[in-house]
């Protein structure tokens, strides 16, 4: 099946840092979702993005297809952000999650 | 549209009992998955429905896992004499279904999360 790696594991920032999140896959993939897991264990969408480029406020996310991975950006980063960032596609019927990025925005 | 919803939240259940849990998807989507996540990790798909058809059960951990979805709106996922490794977030998710595009965009529930002692 599809492999899905996540880089960094661990992210510890100021508040007011940017940061950049990494998903590789190891396979060509037409569905591909971020999500935040919030401390409650709620996943949140944030991005449905299979290809290309999308931004919503201080979020943004580009897709390469072809070369089998996609960032997450995070700018000016605020406390409320903490928690653990998860990329996932769509392998047949089910998403394969990575293992996710763990944020930590310190005030 | 109110997300989709799970009930309970918590479940504490003494090894070898049976626990149920519920799944209400969006309303207007047709599909429906079953995931499961243990401490540190993403969460695993174990089970999909399409309506009222399950159409990928493979992934369930064990026999002792089932999942139904009767009249293709909410949808139980069971397990059956519960062991400690069972302890973990059981979340639900739903689709619109359909080819292509947001119509595969999978919105989660806020998870049942199992303590087996």
């Amino acid at each position: 099946g599809i492999q899905v790696e996540q880089s960094p594991p661990d992210l510890i920032l100021q508040e007011g840092a940017n940061s950049t999140l990494r998903c590789n896959f190891s396979d060509s993939v037409n569905n591909l979702q971020w999500f935040h897991q919030n401390p409650w264990g709620q996943l949140i969408n944030l991005f449905y993005i299979p290809s290309g480029t999308k931004q919503n406020g201080r979020l943004s996310a580009t897709t390469v297809a072809t070369e089998r991975y996609s960032l997450l950006y995070i700018s000016s980063s605020q406390t409320t952000d903490s928690g653990v960032y998860f990329c996932a596609v769509k392998e047949g019927n089910d998403m394969r999650f990575g293992a996710g990025t763990r944020l930590t925005v310190k005030p | 549209d109110t997300g989709v919803s799970q009930d309970p939240r918590h479940k504490i259940t003494k090894r070898g009992q049976n626990v149920t849990f519920r799944c209400d998807p969006i309303s207007e989507h047709n599909r429906l998955y079953w995931y499961r996540q243990t401490l540190g990790q993403g969460p695993e798909f174990l089970t999909y429905f399409q309506n009222e058809a399950q159409l990928e059960k493979s992934r369930l951990l064990s026999d002792r896992f089932s999942a139904e979805r009767p009249k293709g709106s909410f949808s139980t996922l069971e397990i059956q004499r519960t062991e400690q490794g069972d302890s973990a977030m059981y979340l639900c998710a739903s689709s619109l279904g359909g080819s292509g595009g947001h119509y595969n965009e999978q919105f989660f529930g806020p998870g049942t999360r199992l303590t087996v002692l």
